[in-house]
């Protein structure tokens, strides 16, 4: 079956500006985490969907990162005047129901911030 | 907080050497644990799981045991191939909360012929 999926896989933008990576989880996946993997960092946890209870933000590193999720689905990352240091592969991964059970990743949206 | 500290790299190895990557963890209570993979070019997938003390985790030739003792997970395989060239992260996830992944810093493992 499908797999994770996100969009866009690369993007550049300038300095200041604002992006929207999203992400598609597996079908049925209730169990949503946005990572970030960057050279200085390694990977890092942002942020965690489950259901319909109130999402772990504990992970942001700032508040120009937000996200979404949508209809229990598709989430969305966003980030707001964007900065150098936020260049980084966003990876999105998906679970079945929590993270007892395994987290499925999806291929990443490489960022890099000019 | 919980973390995860992994041998660093890069490993270089020539094909059917014995590999160990070494990782430890400091987490409260009594965390799972994983092991993903990264091979060029794809997405993280996972390679193996313990989720007790004195569990064995294996997959495709690699082990690694869940060590509570030494807080140790490591992993092991008897005879590498060039395939097994990738980025190994070692994990841990807390039983409870979020059960987000902590990584440690990867080891970028080289296999030559």
């Amino acid at each position: 079956g499908a797999g994770v999926s996100q969009s866009p896989s690369n993007k550049v933008t300038e300095k200041g500006k604002d992006v929207e990576l999203r992400c598609d989880p597996i079908s049925g996946h209730t169990a949503l985490y946005w990572y970030r993997q960057s050279l200085g960092q390694g990977l890092e946890f942002l942020i965690y969907f489950q259901g319909n209870s109130a999402p772990d933000k504990s992970g942001l590193p700032s508040d120009r990162f937000s996200a979404e999720r949508t209809g229990g689905s598709v989430s969305t990352l966003t980030i707001q005047r964007t900065q150098q240091e936020d260049s980084a592969v966003y990876l999105c991964a998906s679970s079945f129901k929590d993270g007892a059970y395994e987290q499925y990743f999806g291929p990443g949206t490489r960022l890099t911030v000019t | 907080g919980d973390s995860v500290t992994q041998m660093e790299g890069p490993v270089t190895l020539s094909e059917e050497a014995f590999l160990t990557i070494n990782c430890t963890y400091t987490a409260t209570g009594y965390p799972s644990l994983f092991w993903y993979v990264q091979y060029p070019g794809e997405g993280l997938q996972l390679l193996l799981k313990a989720t007790k003390a004195d569990d064995k985790g294996s997959n495709k030739g690699f082990e690694a045991t869940y060590r509570k003792e030494t807080t140790s997970f490591h992993l092991e395989k008897g005879s590498v191939q060039v395939s097994d060239s990738a980025v190994y992260f070692c994990a841990l996830s807390a039983r409870r909360g979020a059960q987000k992944l902590v990584f440690g810093q990867g080891t970028r493992l080289t296999i030559n012929p």
